[in-house]
């Protein structure tokens, strides 16, 4: 069972660059998470999908855009990169929205210089 | 001020200790969760609280609503325990956004 599958782990863009975050579940959970974490900072949300067919913006979604493609697939996509943007970003899924616990992927740690 | 806050910000510990984390938030919420993230990076959900306590293994978890304060207990600490914690509340009518404490680092020594 491998739960919530992100790729790739490790990405390095120079500013301007764009990469899309591939994330996929096979819980067939309804509710996708986007988020990034820096250093010093909580986890912060950057888009949400409570279900298929629907997305969100959470707290930091400036620079990005998602794609909720299925129930199994949320995309982050950063169409031109920034320094600022540099973090590790964590897909996350859950049953139902924030009722149930989260199950994260391993992550990404991307650089934009 | 943060919406959530955890103390200590960073805790080492010799092995077998019993060891508590805290968590404070300003906000009404409807369930708290306790995550762990590993030296990897990895994020793994531990509990998910409304009220009262929960135990799994040699972790506890409880929650006092009324003062807005959980806490996580290890019992016999041991160096895979090495991780950071991380409490995380989702707020009452607040859709899906969960707000996440900054963490506390624990270190196990053997």
């Amino acid at each position: 069972n491998a739960g919530v599958t992100q790729t790739p782990k490790f990405q390095v863009l120079k500013t301007g660059q764009s990469m899309t975050l591939q994330c996929a579940q096979d819980m067939n959970h309804n509710s996708m998470y986007w988020y990034r974490q820096d250093p010093g900072m909580g986890l912060r949300l950057i888009y949400y999908s409570a279900s298929e067919g629907t997305t969100d913006k959470g707290e930091v979604p400036n620079g990005y855009n998602v794609s909720r493609l299925n129930k199994r697939e949320f995309s982050l996509r950063l169409e031109s990169a920034a320094p600022s943007q540099t973090s590790v970003y964590f897909c996350a899924s859950s049953e139902v929205q924030g009722g149930s616990p989260l199950h994260f992927g391993n992550g990404t740690r991307l650089t934009v210089t | 001020k943060n919406e959530v806050e955890q103390s200590p910000q960073n805790l080492t510990a010799q092995e077998g200790e019993f060891i508590t984390i805290n968590c404070s938030y300003s906000v009404g919420i409807s369930a708290l969760h306790w995550l762990q993230q590993h030296p990897g990076g990895g994020i793994v959900s531990l509990f998910m609280l409304s009220s009262g306590k929960k135990k799994h293994g040699r972790l506890i978890a409880t929650i006092n609503i009324q003062e807005k304060h959980s806490s996580l207990h290890i019992t016999a600490s041991h160096p895979r325990d090495s991780a950071v914690y991380i409490c995380a509340v989702r707020r009452h009518n607040y859709g899906q956004n969960f707000v996440f404490g900054p963490g506390t680092r624990l270190s196990v020594l053997p």
